[in-house]
């Protein structure tokens, strides 16, 4: 079993819905990333949290740190949306991540 | 510079050829991460350095794997004896701080390994 678990594994939207990622990890952490990443291997980190909720335009990204479980929104998603994206956590001693498998999502206009 | 620069971006390698991939991280970041990512999957971490001090290599796969970083800014990931299953993208991530807790990473765009 991966210590960093995310669904689905890939998600197709059509413009303009709500759209929402889950991650389960079983290890303690000091912080979890949500990652994006488009083709060609571009990764931007889009939130960095390790409790309650964050929110930059349209994602929103929460964590219940009692539950193991973070989740990312995308409201209105847009074609520009697609990529994949990734959940990562930061171990408890802080040096490395550990990457879940990614979620492709794909928004169809 | 602005960002975190690998190099090259594409590399075709005959199997047994040894390669060297460069990162140039963000001008004063502490922290440089190295990262394998295969095919379909998430980037699996390969390797740590604290300035030149390489902290953590538990991820390097083999022996034919080496990273090193000796002024503590640019950092080089040397593969040797290259096989097929060492094809993957490899990308460089860069913090400000060191890493006792959790930091913003910025990644490179990654170089892309093809063995043949």
């Amino acid at each position: 079993k991966n210590e960093v678990e995310q669904s689905p594994q890939n998600l197709t939207a059509q413009e303009g819905e709500f759209i929402t990622i889950n991650c389960s990890y079983s290890v303690g952490i000091s912080a979890l990333h949500w990652l994006q990443q488009h083709p060609g291997g571009g990764i931007v980190s889009l939130f960095m949290l390790s409790s309650g909720k964050k929110k930059h335009g349209r994602l929103i990204a929460t964590i219940n740190i009692q539950e193991k479980h973070s989740s990312l929104h995308i409201t209105a998603s847009h074609p520009r949306d697609s990529a994949v994206y990734i959940c990562a956590v930061w171990g408890t001693s802080g040096s490395r991540l550990t990457f879940g498998e990614g979620t492709q999502l794909t928004v169809n206009p | 510079g602005a960002g975190v620069s690998q190099s090259p971006r594409y590399k075709v390698a005959k199997r047994g050829q040894d390669v060297a991939l460069r990162c140039d991280p963000i001008s004063g970041h502490v922290s440089l991460f190295w990262y394998q990512q295969a095919l379909g999957q998430g980037p699996e971490f390969l390797t740590y350095f604290q300035n030149e001090a390489q902290l953590d290599k538990s991820g390097l796969p083999s022996d034919r794997f080496f990273a090193e970083r000796p002024e503590g800014s640019v950092s080089t990931l040397k593969i040797q004896r290259t096989q097929q299953e060492d094809s993957a993208v490899y990308l460089c991530a860069s913090t400000q701080r060191g890493t006792r807790g959790a930091n913003v990473l910025t990644f490179g765009a990654g170089s892309r390994l093809t063995v043949l």
